[in-house]
């Protein structure tokens, strides 16, 4: 079983619409959590932190559900320049070390 | 500030040869480390540097050397190049490991 699993998509929906994501990871022991965003052939970014309690930015709510170990991040009223890769990343070990999902894709439709 | 920056963006080899890409930062990261992306398989830690002169392995180390001579570079250096090295290398740095990371733009590698 991969450490960090995110379904890859693509997930196609219409401009306005609401989606989410979910990726689960194997470690329970897991310390942080982020969501990263990547565009075609570009470097990722970072787009959130993932909070114990969730955490809101703007039309972007990530949430982590410690007991079922996944995290899950919702984006409302979809904008066409939301179309992007979004990454989830665990940190893990007492090296603190990264790893990151392969990615989900989402492409916002006109 | 420039960020991150990564020479060459583009690189095609033959199987066997070897070369270096470069990496440097002017935040003033400790923590530093590239990273390999290939399809379905998302970005896998091929090294990384806490601080000048401390290097270790990554989930996939076999193949590359680096070194961390200073606190602003951080080279990777592919041995003998194999088609299995075809890529895009992301190097990226932080304050600490788990903070925020900040990736350069990116290399990407062509070995035949």
């Amino acid at each position: 079983r991969k450490e960090v699993e995110q379904d890859p998509g693509p997930f196609n929906v219409p401009e306005g619409a609401t989606v989410a994501f979910n990726c689960t990871y194997s470690n329970s022991a897991s310390q942080s959590f982020f969501w990263y965003r990547q565009d075609c052939r570009k470097e990722p970014k970072l787009l959130m932190s993932v909070y114990s309690s969730g955490n809101e930015d703007g039309r972007f709510t990530a949430q982590l559900n410690r007991a079922s170990q996944y995290i899950s991040l919702l984006i409302r009223d979809s904008k066409l320049s939301d179309s992007a890769t979004y990454l989830c990343v665990v940190v893990s070990g007492s090296a603190r070390q990264l790893t990151f999902g392969s990615g989900t894709q989402l492409t916002v439709l006109p | 500030n420039a960020g991150v920056t990564q020479t060459p963006k583009f690189q095609v080899l033959k199987t066997g040869q070897s070369m270096t890409l470069q990496c440097a930062q002017d935040m003033n990261h400790e923590y530093m480390s590239w990273y390999r992306q290939d399809p379905g398989m998302g970005l896998r830690l091929i090294h990384y540097s806490v601080g000048a002169g401390i290097t270790d392995q990554g989930e996939v180390p076999n193949g590359y050397n680096v070194s961390r001579s200073t606190t602003e570079d951080f080279p990777l250096r592919l041995l003998s190049a194999a088609p299995s090295q075809t890529s895009v290398y992301f190097c990226a740095s932080s304050y600490r490991s788990y903070n925020e990371q900040f990736f350069g733009p990116g290399t990407r590698l062509t070995v035949l």
